[in-house]
């Protein structure tokens, strides 16, 4: 079965401070990996995804992720955090398969960046 | 840039009754999806659905729920008969065919079961 875990319910960063929100994963074989985030009511909204090669990937908003296979994770992080990232972040799991397997999500981390 | 669209955006309903939530998925995308997101808690897949056939569901798409995709811009959601526990927000998504294994959210319909 496939898991997700972000340990951290709150991260609290100051404005312009690099930021990092923690996730880690359980599936068989290899994942294909995703963050999204939620502004207040809002929808999710894509941020970036690992499928493979490069480990450090690329995403909307200055944001990247990277991926490290022995530790099962795949943390968010931006180098200098803005007041307007303040939000809820998910990640996602999706085991690399054929077919249309649902994404599995952890429970979210809640961002807030202090001026 | 193209998006889901949802609607209603809130929909307040009498326990026993029947809803349906529609989404309009992005026009090119061929897989299509439901999850659900009880306030303060993590979003949990209903449904996937691809080539007019249901493709995986999860226990809590009972026989109270079904989809359908009328025609070839609407999916839909159907609650035969809201319970309390139903109350969510409930999210539409939908993929590209391919090697594109991200989903695109729609806004959400936020379902109240008095």
């Amino acid at each position: 079965a496939q898991s997700v875990a972000q340990p951290e319910d709150q991260v609290n960063v100051a404005e312009g401070n690099p930021l990092t929100v923690k996730c880690t994963y359980s599936v068989s074989g290899n994942p294909y990996l995703f963050w999204y985030v939620q502004y207040p009511n809002r929808g999710l909204q894509f941020l970036l995804k690992y499928i493979t090669g490069d480990n450090l990937v690329k995403g909307s908003y200055g944001f990247e992720a990277e991926f490290n296979k022995s530790q099962t994770s795949f943390h968010l992080k931006k180098p200098s955090a803005l007041v307007s990232d303040s939000a809820l972040y998910f990640c996602a799991v999706r085991a690399r398969n054929s077919g249309n397997t649902p994404l599995v999500f952890g429970k979210g981390t809640r961002l807030s960046v202090i001026a | 840039e193209p998006e889901v669209t949802q609607t209603p955006s809130h929909q307040v309903t009498q326990m026993g009754q029947e809803v349906i939530l529609r989404c309009v998925p992005i026009s090119n995308h061929l897989y299509f999806y439901w999850y659900r997101q009880i306030l303060g808690q993590k979003v949990e897949f209903l449904v996937s659905f691809y080539n007019n056939e249901i493709s995986e569901k999860s226990e809590i798409f009972d026989d109270q729920f079904s989809v359908e995709r009328p025609d070839g811009s609407n999916f839909t959601l159907k609650i035969r008969s809201t319970k309390l526990e139903d109350s969510a927000m409930y999210f539409c998504a939908s993929r590209r065919q391919g090697d594109s294994p991200e989903q695109y959210f729609g806004p959400g319909t936020r379902l109240t079961v008095t």
